[in-house]
């Protein structure tokens, strides 16, 4: 079955620090989708990057950037001069197909960013 | 635009009553998502329905009872339900339900069960 670790629960830093997320995956299929989810306290959670597992190129958006590595099956997400706006939960994912085509997300459990002024 | 609406924001509920959870999209997604998180976890799947029809029901307790009128719509009928299911419950629809394709979310109904 699929798991995502992501062992940082929790993470404070200061303005302008730059940030890691960290996210480890386990899973025995050759094609699979990775995601990285932005719970802000509001509740909503917002998409953030899609990748598949035949892209190893590294993403950058902005301030955000992601490495995606298959030989270590980690998918790390990088905030560079984080923001206050940056705080919330941070929620890494992987796809898993189901028995009638659906797939269902299996989440890492989260990792809390505290960004302090 | 990807925006998902859910309504209500907030519904406190006694355990004899029944209530719905409404879930609305326009982006002519095929496939919408229930899911329950409770604080301080990851979001966990309930049901999904993949076309209008149930395509997975995570062995969820049929006080819980989901319906999709139209291929927009997506409801969760709410009845005797206990103390510990007070959460945030969450709404999703993909493009297809399958092949990577993106969830959006919407905000959540807070529910509490007194």
């Amino acid at each position: 079955a699929q798991k995502v670790t992501q062992a940082q629960t929790e993470i404070s830093v200061v303005e302008k620090e730059d940030v890691t997320l960290d996210c480890v995956y386990e899973t025995r299929d050759t094609t699979y989708y990775l995601f990285w989810y932005k719970q802000p306290p509001s509740g909503e959670l917002v998409f953030l990057i899609r990748r598949n597992s035949f892209d190893e190129q590294n993403e950058i958006s902005g301030r955000y950037s992601w490495n995606f590595q298959k030989s270590t099956s980690s998918f790390n997400f990088t905030i560079t001069a984080s923001q206050v706006v940056d705080s919330a939960v941070y929620f890494c994912a992987l796809s898993e197909p189901t028995q009638g085509g659906s797939e269902k997300l299996v989440f890492g459990k989260g990792t809390k960013l505290t960004v302090n002024p | 635009d990807t925006e998902v609406t859910q309504t209500p924001k907030h519904l406190v509920m006694g355990m004899t009553n029944k209530k719905s959870l409404k879930c609305e999209q326009h982006m002519g997604h095929r496939a919408m998502y229930w899911y329950k998180q409770k604080a301080k976890k990851p979001p966990e799947l309930m049901f999904v329905y993949s076309y209008e029809k149930l395509s997975i029901n995570e062995s969820v307790p049929s006080r819980f009872s989901p319906e999709c009128p139209n291929s927009s719509l997506l409801n969760l009928h709410l009845h005797a339900l206990q103390p510990e299911d007070s959460a945030l419950y969450l709404c999703a629809s993909s493009q297809d339900p399958g092949g990577g394709n993106i969830q959006y979310f919407g905000a959540g109904t807070r529910l509490s069960v007194l």
